[in-house]
């Protein structure tokens, strides 16, 4: 069974300063890793994702993820953050056989100060 | 990416009917559908999976008397809330995938039941 962590319900971060969400996760199979982005009402829209090859994986809208396989972590970060950015983020893992089916961690509410 | 429609975005019931949400892949086949419920400010919950032509495989305390899965076709699957109730209202999201592929999610469905 897989298991996600996301430490930080919430991340309060001035406009302009970098940023860092922090993802483990726990595994007993190999997994894909994946950021999404929520928006209010809205479905998820897929940021990053780490199937294989390199471990730094860049986004969309300036985000990149590291995947570290002894930490067992995918953080995900950018370096200077918009308004905009302002979101639910969630990372996610997923089997790389059988069902496929995802398992989403907790959400980090990112939210941006002007 | 590829794109996964779902409908209504928004629907609103009376206590005891049924609404069923549709849940379709534009432009692949998917061979895999997830569904999910997702509570305010609360991550994705995964309710079942279903495959094209199976019976949906559903996650331990989802009743699958109360949420009927249709995956009748490579683009399309269904979820039914039968006798829908207040406690049923919820965010409901939809994923597709084919193959080892990454899942795509539909927009989410905000289902209220007065």
């Amino acid at each position: 069974a897989q298991s996600v962590t996301q430490l930080d319900s919430q991340v309060p971060v001035f406009e302009e300063a970098p940023v860092e969400l922090r993802c483990n996760y726990s595994s007993s199979v190999s997994v894909y890793l994946f950021w999404y982005v929520q928006y209010p009402n809205q479905g998820l829209q897929l940021l990053l994702k780490y199937l294989s090859g390199s471990t730094l994986v860049k986004g969309i809208n300036g985000f990149e993820a590291e995947f570290n396989k002894s930490q067992t972590s995918f953080h995900l970060r950018k370096p200077s953050v918009h308004i905009s950015d302002t979101a639910e983020y969630f990372c996610a893992v997923s089997e790389r056989s059988g069902t496929y089916k995802y398992i989403f961690g907790t959400g980090t509410r990112l939210k941006v100060l002007a | 990416g590829a794109v996964v429609s779902q409908h209504p975005s928004r629907v609103i019931c009376k206590s005891g009917t049924s609404v069923k949400i549709e849940c379709r892949s534009l432009d692949f086949q998917a061979t895999t559908m997830f569904w999910y419920r997702q509570f305010p400010k609360q991550s994705l919950m995964l309710m079942a999976t279903s495959n094209e032509g199976s019976k949906a495989t559903y996650e331990q305390g989802v009743e699958k008397d109360k949420f009927l899965i249709n995956h009748a076709s490579l683009t399309l699957s269904t979820l039914t809330v039968t006798s829908a109730h207040p406690e049923d209202s919820s965010f409901y999201i939809c994923s597709a995938r084919a193959g080892d592929r990454e899942a795509f999610f539909g927009q989410g469905t905000r289902l209220t039941v007065v």
